[in-house]
């Protein structure tokens, strides 16, 4: 069983320019939740989706990011027009069932680098 | 708002000895789950460790055990027997009983000395 996988593992983009980040949970999870890490912090996060669906975006900065998880295929935050601030390790987790005592799974991260 | 506070940004310990690790939260509330988290070099988050608050016991797995105060609003881990693969960083985390989030402390980067 492949557990969560995310693409790519480094984004270079330049100021201005759009920022797609890919999450494939592990199979059998329906729920997603995707994490900022800035350096030398611990993970913030931002977003919670089940399928089709954003349940809590609390997290999410008001401006220029959305992440959607459809139906088919794998969740994806999407970060426009880029600034150097978003410079960031961008983490992605998955689990079963949104109940707190599911263990959320977390992918290896991407790695996004502003110019 | 529930903050995670990690007042010990770097540690290190003598290979096969024992260190712990400190952690603090704040919250209002009397359930929920507290976590350790391990990040080596491969920037990947592996748990190393679950409580739930409801549980007097505190949880073991392996080498790796805590100390949950409660009261003290306290979530130690303590590493037995250090190895050089526990070299990372630790991030200690909550999740609030209903909630869907974690929120992470700022970390603790561990070294371990052959």
């Amino acid at each position: 069983n492949a557990g969560v996988m995310q693409n790519p593992r480094h984004l270079v983009r330049r100021r201005g320019q759009e920022a797609r980040l890919r999450c494939s949970p592990m199979k059998g999870h329906s729920h997603v939740y995707w994490y900022r890490q800035l350096p030398e912090e611990g993970l913030k996060f931002m977003v919670y989706l089940q399928k089709e669906n954003i349940i809590d975006e609390s997290g999410m900065p008001k401006e220029r990011f959305s992440a959607e998880f459809p139906k088919e295929g794998p969740s994806i935050l999407r970060i426009q027009q880029v600034v150097r601030g978003d410079s960031a390790a961008y983490f992605c987790a998955s689990s079963p069932g949104g109940q707190a005592y599911n263990e959320q799974f977390f992918g290896p991260g991407t790695r996004l680098t502003v110019l | 708002a529930q903050t995670v506070t990690q007042s010990q940004p770097e540690m290190s310990v003598q290979e096969a000895e024992t260190v712990t690790l400190s952690c603090t939260y704040d919250t209002s509330e009397s359930d929920y789950y507290l976590f350790w988290y391990k990040q080596p070099p491969s920037r990947q988050m592996i748990l190393v460790i679950r409580q739930e608050a409801y549980k007097q016991q505190n949880a073991t797995e392996n080498r790796f055990s805590v100390n949950f105060q409660k009261a003290a609003k306290s979530f130690s881990l303590k590493i037995s027997d250090s190895q050089l693969g526990d070299a990372a960083m630790y991030f200690c985390a909550y999740r609030r009983f209903t909630g869907n989030q974690f929120y992470f402390g700022t970390g603790t980067s561990l070294t371990v000395i052959p």
